[in-house]
């Protein structure tokens, strides 16, 4: 099971920023937060990652909490085309095993209004 | 990022027939590779993880036989889905990564109808 909880749905108006939660509360002190978004009837596409501090890319921003136990995803100007469902993502590293895992929970589904 | 390719993109076959789904990664040599499923309206589920050179590792609840994995290169996994049936109609994606260090990057999924 997702070790994440995302609200289903939310909306934003184009060129304001938009803040995706996610609750982690669960979280172990050695595993990362991933944040991927799927666009229709596509692949999921990286977007950003982190461990505890703050993380910054051309694409967004990540916020993790102290405790780790939630974060937020901020696209800063959202566009029409940021239109997705964002998925936030606990990696799990399987004992005994060097790969990792990358479980989907639901996701939001984000609509950026022209 | 790098890039991950799916092929084909959409197959239509008939039931009984067996369909094979390539993914591959074009500028990187994927340790590992995975592959997802995902139903309408519901988001991806993993089925196994395929390691080059080695058998695949499914998950719980999704047969081997049914949906059979090969690894045989860094640059490329197959997804064999035998006799398929209706209800095997889908969206498979296939991710792959050069390391346990790094993320996933995702192939562009190919759609499955079984008439």
């Amino acid at each position: 099971d997702a070790k994440t909880t995302q609200p289903p749905s939310m909306d934003c108006a184009e060129g304001r920023a938009a803040n995706l939660p996610c609750n982690h509360s669960t979280i172990s002190g050695n595993e990362y937060v991933y944040w991927y978004r799927q666009i229709h009837s596509q692949g999921p596409q990286y977007i950003i990652h982190g461990l505890k501090n703050n993380e910054t890319n051309e694409m967004a921003s990540l916020i993790i909490t102290e405790d780790r136990k939630s974060s937020t995803l901020i696209l800063p100007h959202a566009t029409l085309r940021d239109t997705a469902v964002y998925y936030c993502i606990v990696r799990v590293h399987p004992v005994m095993d060097s790969s990792y895992k990358l479980i989907f929970g639901s996701g939001t589904r984000l609509l950026v209004r022209p | 990022g790098a890039v991950v390719s799916q092929h084909p993109s959409w197959v239509i076959c008939k039931s009984g027939t067996s369909v094979k789904i390539e993914c591959r990664s074009l500028d990187f040599q994927a340790t590992t590779m995975f592959w997802y499923r995902q139903f309408p309206k519901q988001s991806l589920m993993l089925m196994a993880t395929s390691n080059e050179g080695s058998k695949a590792t499914y998950e719980q609840g999704v047969e081997k036989d049914k949906f059979l994995i090969n690894h045989a290169s860094l640059t490329l996994s197959t997804l064999t889905v035998t006799s398929a049936h209706p209800e095997d109609s889908s969206f498979y994606i296939c991710s792959a990564t050069l390391s346990s260090y790094n993320e996933q990057f995702f192939g562009p999924g190919t759609r499955l109808t079984v008439l």
